[in-house]
């Protein structure tokens, strides 16, 4: 199977731009998490979609959204940019293995940077 | 939410040396999971452990979970240089993990 694609992988900005990140998750899986690493806080979870719902959300500000479409496909969108918001941003594929327990399934991330 | 703690954040060892870490939390958790990403890499899924006591291998590396579901230790023997990286710990439920902030392993060839 093919791995968790993200794109772009590389993304520089402006900061007050917005940016939209998008994430193709591994066939099958219909959950998909977003997360962002940075080298201060490390990794941070920011919201999760499940069946095009968005099933958990993370402590971050409205700037933050995200969407999934109904082939499991996931966009996350960053309004107003501003510096801290330079980071990767990781997508993870998710499947279930029991109960509430899932293994996940990182792509390369995208790195933005904001200037 | 469920927190882990992973202290110390590096270690150096030399190779062909045995390495240990721990992941540590103050609550009872539903599961651990182990990732490592390489420098410029991504986290790359390792292991799950779920049960009480659950002890898994693969290869070198040897992962456990306590018996009380409050921590869980690596153990990488006869280390060596593709085993540099950081190493996370995570738990949650639904897909919503907490990790740990990882602990960054260099071997001296």
């Amino acid at each position: 199977k093919a791995g968790v694609t993200q794109t772009p992988r590389y993304l520089i900005k402006t900061r007050g731009q917005q940016v939209t990140l998008s994430c193709s998750p591994i066939s099958g899986h219909r959950s998909v998490s977003w997360y962002q690493q940075t080298p201060g806080q490390g990794l941070q979870f920011l919201f999760e979609y499940f069946s095009e719902t968005q099933r958990n959300k993370g402590n971050f500000p409205g700037r933050f959204s995200g969407r999934q479409f109904s082939n499991s496909r996931s966009e996350m969108n960053v309004s107003t940019l501003e510096l801290g918001d330079s980071a990767l941003y990781l997508c993870a594929s998710s499947y279930r293995t029991s109960g509430t327990n899932y293994e996940q399934y990182f792509g390369p991330g995208t790195r933005l940077t904001v200037t | 939410g469920q927190q882990v703690m992973q202290i110390p954040q590096y270690q150096h060892v030399q190779e062909g040396e045995d390495f240990t870490t721990y992941c540590n939390s103050s609550t009872t958790l539903s599961n651990i999971q182990w990732y490592k990403q390489r420098p410029g890499g991504h986290p790359v899924f390792l292991i799950q452990l779920v049960k009480s006591g659950e002890v898994k291998k693969q290869k070198r590396l040897t992962f456990q979970f306590g018996e009380a579901k409050k921590n869980s230790s690596l153990h990488i023997t006869a280390t060596q240089t593709t085993d540099v990286g950081t190493y996370f710990c995570a738990a949650g439920a639904n897909s919503k993990l907490t990790f740990g902030k990882g602990i960054t392993l260099s071997v001296r060839p």
